[in-house]
């Protein structure tokens, strides 16, 4: 498996800044991570797809510019929320597979909060 | 495609009976599915899978069914604990390499 964490796990921002979140695979090296979004009481949703060393690929009604991914390294993929309003507020979660068809290994989350 | 999320719906059992799940998912290409268990502020977590090649396999007090005409899966958990208690989702796994999961249900299980 994998042991992904991510930090921080709980933000609290003010609307109009930015928030980066980090999401570290400890024991694998990932060249792709992927990036999710939830809201109270619903399902995940994918945003995007993290690719080490390149763009990331973004869902259909995603926002690029204002969810901007960095994947630096194989191990560190990084969301920023660019200038947050408090309807980005939510649970982000990033995930790792290690294999093309094995499962995904999430993280603890980060609970964003913007007021 | 995405399955799109809604608002949960909820699932009561008495501890000690067996829990059905049941999940739609939107893709006949899909071929390889998994279940996730989410407690509340923490990251899902795998309970188990199955590949498209597959209709039934069996874990610890879990069972998952795939029923591909229809594009159907359920969860059986048998003898459901308190502990049990949960949001469960199943995943199915597009183009061999992202995740998208299903709505979800919550899962009550009354002492």
């Amino acid at each position: 498996g994998a042991v992904v964490s991510q930090h921080p796990s709980w933000v609290i921002c003010k609307s109009g800044t930015s928030v980066k979140i980090e999401c570290r695979s400890l024991d694998f090296q990932a060249t792709t991570m992927f990036w999710y979004r939830q809201f109270p009481k619903q399902s995940l949703m994918l945003m995007a797809t993290s690719n080490e060393g390149s763009k990331a690929t973004y869902e259909q009604g995603v926002e690029k510019d204002k969810f901007l991914i960095n994947h630096a390294s194989l191990t560190l993929s990084t969301l920023t929320v660019t200038s947050a309003h408090p309807e980005d507020s939510s649970f982000y979660i990033c995930s790792v597979r290690t294999g093309r068809n094995t499962e995904a290994f999430f993280g603890q989350g980060t609970r964003l909060t913007v007021v | 495609g995405e399955s799109v999320g809604l608002h949960l719906p909820t699932l009561s059992v008495q501890e000690g009976d067996n829990s059905i799940i049941n999940c739609a998912y939107s893709n006949s290409a899909s071929d390889y599915f998994i279940w996730y268990k989410q407690e509340s502020g923490k990251g899902p977590q795998f309970i188990i899978d199955i590949r498209s090649n597959m209709d039934k396999r069996q874990g610890q007090r879990v069972t998952v069914l795939l029923n591909k005409t229809v594009k159907h899966l359920s969860l059986q958990i048998a003898a459901t604990q308190p502990g049990d208690s949960a949001v469960y989702f199943c995943a199915e796994l597009y183009n061999f390499n992202k995740f998208y999961f299903g709505s979800g249900t919550k899962l009550n299980v009354k002492p």
